[in-house]
Protein backbone atom coordinates (compact mmCIF):
# COMPACT_ATOMS: atom_id res chain seq x y z
CA UNK A 1 0.00 0.00 0.00
CA UNK A 2 1.09 4.09 -0.08
CA UNK A 3 3.32 5.07 2.21
CA UNK A 4 3.77 8.88 2.66
CA UNK A 5 6.71 10.18 4.72
CA UNK A 6 7.28 14.24 5.76
CA UNK A 7 10.01 15.94 6.21
CA UNK A 8 10.02 18.00 8.92
CA UNK A 9 8.47 17.37 12.11
CA UNK A 10 8.77 20.71 13.00
CA UNK A 11 9.53 24.43 11.38
CA UNK A 12 10.53 27.94 13.06
CA UNK A 13 10.55 30.71 10.82
CA UNK A 14 10.45 34.42 11.11
CA UNK A 15 7.26 36.11 10.43
CA UNK A 16 7.89 37.52 6.56
CA UNK A 17 10.37 34.60 5.56
CA UNK A 18 9.61 31.22 3.46
CA UNK A 19 8.58 27.85 4.73
CA UNK A 20 8.76 24.42 2.63
CA UNK A 21 7.80 21.08 3.94
CA UNK A 22 8.80 17.80 1.80
CA UNK A 23 7.06 14.93 0.96
CA UNK A 24 7.37 12.08 -0.55
CA UNK A 25 5.01 8.71 -2.01
CA UNK A 26 5.21 4.93 -2.78
CA UNK A 27 2.79 4.27 -4.64
CA UNK A 28 3.42 5.48 -8.39
CA UNK A 29 -0.41 4.98 -9.11
CA UNK A 30 -1.15 7.93 -6.90
CA UNK A 31 -2.67 10.87 -8.32
CA UNK A 32 -4.20 13.39 -6.12
CA UNK A 33 -2.12 14.97 -3.48
CA UNK A 34 -3.73 17.70 -1.29
CA UNK A 35 -2.52 19.30 1.65
CA UNK A 36 -4.16 20.06 5.42
CA UNK A 37 -3.86 22.74 8.10
CA UNK A 38 -4.72 21.54 11.64
CA UNK A 39 -5.75 24.21 14.13
CA UNK A 40 -5.13 22.81 17.57
CA UNK A 41 -8.62 21.54 18.78
CA UNK A 42 -9.66 21.44 15.28
CA UNK A 43 -10.18 18.73 12.30
CA UNK A 44 -7.95 19.34 9.14
CA UNK A 45 -8.65 21.56 6.78
CA UNK A 46 -7.83 21.61 3.22
CA UNK A 47 -5.24 24.44 2.11
CA UNK A 48 -3.85 23.64 -1.48
CA UNK A 49 -4.13 20.18 -3.65
CA UNK A 50 -2.81 19.19 -6.97
CA UNK A 51 -3.49 16.60 -9.57
CA UNK A 52 -0.86 14.58 -11.52
CA UNK A 53 -1.04 15.79 -14.48
CA UNK A 54 0.07 19.41 -13.21
CA UNK A 55 3.52 19.71 -11.79
CA UNK A 56 2.82 22.88 -10.08
CA UNK A 57 -0.37 25.42 -8.44
CA UNK A 58 -0.66 28.16 -6.68
CA UNK A 59 -2.57 30.06 -4.44
CA UNK A 60 -1.77 33.34 -3.24
CA UNK A 61 1.21 32.69 -0.61
CA UNK A 62 1.05 29.00 -1.07
CA UNK A 63 2.28 26.87 -3.76
CA UNK A 64 2.64 22.95 -4.14
CA UNK A 65 5.37 21.48 -6.86
CA UNK A 66 4.96 17.73 -7.54
CA UNK A 67 7.62 15.87 -9.17
CA UNK A 68 6.15 12.31 -9.91
CA UNK A 69 9.05 10.58 -11.55
CA UNK A 70 10.94 10.91 -8.03
CA UNK A 71 7.60 10.42 -6.48
CA UNK A 72 7.91 13.77 -4.05
CA UNK A 73 5.75 16.49 -3.18
CA UNK A 74 6.17 20.06 -1.81
CA UNK A 75 4.32 22.90 0.11
CA UNK A 76 5.61 26.49 -0.17
CA UNK A 77 4.52 29.12 1.69
CA UNK A 78 5.96 32.74 1.17
CA UNK A 79 5.55 35.62 3.62
CA UNK A 80 4.65 33.98 6.46
CA UNK A 81 2.19 34.98 8.76
CA UNK A 82 1.75 34.48 12.84
CA UNK A 83 -1.87 32.94 11.48
CA UNK A 84 -0.02 30.46 9.35
CA UNK A 85 1.18 28.63 13.19
CA UNK A 86 -0.29 25.29 12.98
CA UNK A 87 0.18 21.37 11.65
CA UNK A 88 0.36 21.14 8.19
CA UNK A 89 -0.35 17.80 6.67
CA UNK A 90 0.33 16.25 3.27
CA UNK A 91 -1.11 13.10 1.52
CA UNK A 92 -1.89 10.71 -1.51
CA UNK A 93 -4.65 9.34 -3.02
CA UNK A 94 -4.82 6.70 -5.73
CA UNK A 95 -8.01 6.19 -7.75
CA UNK A 96 -9.46 4.26 -4.68
CA UNK A 97 -9.96 7.10 -2.87
CA UNK A 98 -8.11 6.65 0.11
CA UNK A 99 -6.51 9.53 1.99
CA UNK A 100 -2.47 8.60 3.18
CA UNK A 101 -1.91 10.77 4.99
CA UNK A 102 2.01 11.65 6.27
CA UNK A 103 2.85 12.50 9.57
CA UNK A 104 2.55 16.17 9.87
CA UNK A 105 4.79 19.08 10.47
CA UNK A 106 4.52 21.72 12.90
CA UNK A 107 5.43 24.94 11.35
CA UNK A 108 5.67 27.73 14.15
CA UNK A 109 5.84 31.52 12.59
CA UNK A 110 7.78 34.09 15.07
CA UNK A 111 7.23 37.51 14.93
CA UNK B 1 -23.65 25.85 4.40
CA UNK B 2 -22.80 23.61 7.38
CA UNK B 3 -19.85 21.39 7.68
CA UNK B 4 -19.28 17.62 8.96
CA UNK B 5 -20.76 17.48 12.53
CA UNK B 6 -19.11 15.38 15.37
CA UNK B 7 -20.14 14.59 18.78
CA UNK B 8 -19.33 14.17 21.29
CA UNK B 9 -16.14 16.51 21.50
CA UNK B 10 -14.76 15.02 23.99
CA UNK B 11 -15.15 11.87 25.95
CA UNK B 12 -13.50 10.11 28.89
CA UNK B 13 -14.14 6.63 29.34
CA UNK B 14 -13.12 3.59 32.16
CA UNK B 15 -11.36 0.79 29.98
CA UNK B 16 -13.69 -2.04 28.97
CA UNK B 17 -16.55 -0.01 28.51
CA UNK B 18 -18.36 1.14 25.28
CA UNK B 19 -18.39 3.95 23.39
CA UNK B 20 -20.05 5.94 20.26
CA UNK B 21 -19.24 8.47 18.00
CA UNK B 22 -21.18 10.00 16.09
CA UNK B 23 -21.01 12.21 12.25
CA UNK B 24 -23.40 13.85 10.71
CA UNK B 25 -22.11 14.26 7.01
CA UNK B 26 -22.28 17.62 4.73
CA UNK B 27 -25.90 17.50 2.82
CA UNK B 28 -25.54 15.69 -0.31
CA UNK B 29 -22.05 14.04 0.27
CA UNK B 30 -22.50 10.65 -0.57
CA UNK B 31 -19.27 9.20 0.78
CA UNK B 32 -18.00 9.17 4.38
CA UNK B 33 -14.53 8.31 6.18
CA UNK B 34 -13.70 7.29 9.66
CA UNK B 35 -10.53 8.44 10.65
CA UNK B 36 -8.11 7.69 13.83
CA UNK B 37 -5.34 10.36 14.77
CA UNK B 38 -2.99 9.50 17.31
CA UNK B 39 -1.05 11.97 19.32
CA UNK B 40 1.33 13.97 17.13
CA UNK B 41 0.64 11.54 13.81
CA UNK B 42 -1.40 11.84 10.82
CA UNK B 43 -5.15 10.37 10.25
CA UNK B 44 -5.50 6.99 9.72
CA UNK B 45 -8.92 5.15 7.64
CA UNK B 46 -10.46 3.27 9.83
CA UNK B 47 -13.61 3.08 7.44
CA UNK B 48 -15.19 4.74 3.94
CA UNK B 49 -18.81 4.02 2.94
CA UNK B 50 -19.92 5.31 -0.64
CA UNK B 51 -23.60 5.78 0.53
CA UNK B 52 -24.72 2.75 2.65
CA UNK B 53 -21.86 0.44 2.05
CA UNK B 54 -18.48 0.18 3.51
CA UNK B 55 -16.25 -0.27 0.59
CA UNK B 56 -13.26 -0.03 2.71
CA UNK B 57 -12.99 -1.25 6.39
CA UNK B 58 -9.53 -3.12 6.12
CA UNK B 59 -7.88 -1.28 8.71
CA UNK B 60 -11.05 -1.33 10.86
CA UNK B 61 -10.01 -3.96 14.20
CA UNK B 62 -13.10 -5.96 13.91
CA UNK B 63 -12.90 -7.05 17.26
CA UNK B 64 -13.91 -4.44 19.10
CA UNK B 65 -14.87 -1.71 16.29
CA UNK B 66 -17.79 -1.59 14.79
CA UNK B 67 -19.83 1.29 12.28
CA UNK B 68 -23.00 1.98 10.36
CA UNK B 69 -24.34 4.20 7.87
CA UNK B 70 -27.84 4.01 7.99
CA UNK B 71 -29.63 5.31 5.22
CA UNK B 72 -26.76 6.66 3.76
CA UNK B 73 -26.89 9.74 5.88
CA UNK B 74 -25.30 9.88 9.34
CA UNK B 75 -22.60 7.64 10.78
CA UNK B 76 -21.60 5.73 14.08
CA UNK B 77 -18.38 4.37 14.71
CA UNK B 78 -18.75 2.03 18.23
CA UNK B 79 -15.71 0.82 19.83
CA UNK B 80 -16.93 -2.19 22.38
CA UNK B 81 -14.73 -2.69 24.98
CA UNK B 82 -12.48 0.50 24.86
CA UNK B 83 -9.02 -0.45 25.78
CA UNK B 84 -6.09 1.98 26.80
CA UNK B 85 -4.62 1.91 23.24
CA UNK B 86 -7.97 3.52 21.98
CA UNK B 87 -7.55 6.93 23.29
CA UNK B 88 -6.86 9.29 20.20
CA UNK B 89 -8.83 11.86 18.28
CA UNK B 90 -11.79 10.26 15.97
CA UNK B 91 -12.14 12.08 12.95
CA UNK B 92 -15.28 11.92 10.31
CA UNK B 93 -14.94 13.76 7.25
CA UNK B 94 -16.94 13.75 4.15
CA UNK B 95 -16.98 14.17 0.43
CA UNK B 96 -18.99 14.20 -2.98
CA UNK B 97 -17.67 11.48 -5.55
CA UNK B 98 -18.85 11.70 -8.80
CA UNK B 99 -20.69 9.00 -10.38
CA UNK B 100 -18.01 6.37 -12.29
CA UNK B 101 -15.55 9.62 -11.89
CA UNK B 102 -11.89 8.44 -11.21
CA UNK B 103 -11.16 11.86 -10.18
CA UNK B 104 -10.36 12.44 -6.18
CA UNK B 105 -12.35 15.15 -4.22
CA UNK B 106 -11.84 17.39 -1.58
CA UNK B 107 -12.52 15.43 2.08
CA UNK B 108 -14.12 17.99 4.81
CA UNK B 109 -13.31 17.05 7.98
CA UNK B 110 -15.29 17.64 11.14
CA UNK B 111 -13.71 18.53 14.87
CA UNK B 112 -13.34 15.25 16.09
CA UNK B 113 -14.07 13.10 18.89
CA UNK B 114 -11.30 13.29 21.84
CA UNK B 115 -11.56 10.40 23.40
CA UNK B 116 -9.66 8.73 26.62
CA UNK B 117 -9.38 5.52 27.95
CA UNK B 118 -8.39 5.39 31.51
Amino acid sequence: GENVEQHPSTLSVQEGDSAVIKCTYSDSASNYFPWYKQELGKGPQLIIDIRSNVGEKKDQRIAVTLNKTAKHFSLHITETQPEDSAVYFCAASNKAQKLVFGQGTRLTINP
Amino acid sequence: EAGVVQSPRYKIIEKKQPVAFWCNPISGHNTLYWYRQNLGQGPELLIRYENEEAVDDSQLPKDRFSAERLKGVDSTLKIQPAELGDSAVYLCASSLEQGGSTANTEAFFGQGTRLTVV
